[in-house]
């Protein structure tokens, strides 16, 4: 079946622009999570949904990064006044539960530069 | 707070020898371990995974085991393959599945 998609793949936008970001992830999974990658690291949590709610937002950076997940199935990470330092790889994930045990299936990522 | 720690890289193997990759983490709880791979050009994908101590998890050739005495999750494969070459990911999970990696290992292999 079909896998975690992300759209769009490459985001360039000014400084101070608003950005939405966009995931679809697979049919069925309750749970999905949000990371960003900066080059040369591992992924960082930001934000995970089980169903519609936000269950756990503590890696959210600060108050210019909000995403919602309103009918349980595809969620958009929304970044204001975007800065120079928010230039990453943004990926969502998702999987059937939310346990540590369940694997999570990645989507190819959003590139994000900020100029 | 719960960390992973990854040996640095690059990596650089020669065809058909053995690789470890080390990993050892930190945590409060009982996490699950896990080894995520990513091949040049595509996402992140699972290669293996474990989800207590002394558990063994494989794929591809490739193993690691839970060991819980000396918090270590290395990753092994006895003869690698130019195909092999990709950037490597330790993480660990605990309670609600969030994801808390290291900072990656590249491997390249070449023939």
């Amino acid at each position: 079946g079909a896998g975690v998609s992300q759209t769009p793949s490459n985001k360039v936008t000014e400084k101070g622009k608003y950005v939405e970001l966009r995931c679809d992830p697979i049919s069925g999974h309750t749970a999905l999570y949000w990371y960003r990658q900066s080059l040369g690291q591992g992924p960082e949590f930001l934000i995970y949904f089980q169903g519609t709610g936000a269950a756990d937002d503590s890696g959210l950076p600060n108050d210019r990064f909000f995403a919602v997940r309103p009918e349980g199935s595809v969620s958009t990470l929304k970044i204001q006044r975007t800065e120079r330092g928010d230039s990453a790889v943004y990926l969502c994930a998702s999987s059937l539960i939310t346990t540590s045990t369940d694997t999570q299936y990645f989507g190819p990522g959003t590139r994000l530069t900020v100029l | 707070g719960d960390s992973v720690t990854q040996m640095e890289g690059p990596v650089t193997l020669s065809e058909e020898a053995f690789l470890t990759i080390n990993c050892t983490y930190t945590a409060t709880g009982y996490p699950s371990l896990f080894w995520y791979v990513q091949y040049p050009g595509e996402g992140l994908q699972l290669l293996l995974k474990a989800t207590k101590a002394d558990d063994k998890g494989s794929n591809k050739g490739f193993e690691a085991t839970y060991r819980k005495e000396t918090t270590s999750f290395h990753l092994e494969k006895g003869s690698v393959q130019v195909s092999d070459s990709a950037v490597y990911f330790c993480a660990l999970s605990v309670g609600t599945g969030k994801l808390i990696f290291g900072q990656g290992t590249t491997l390249q292999v070449k023939p």
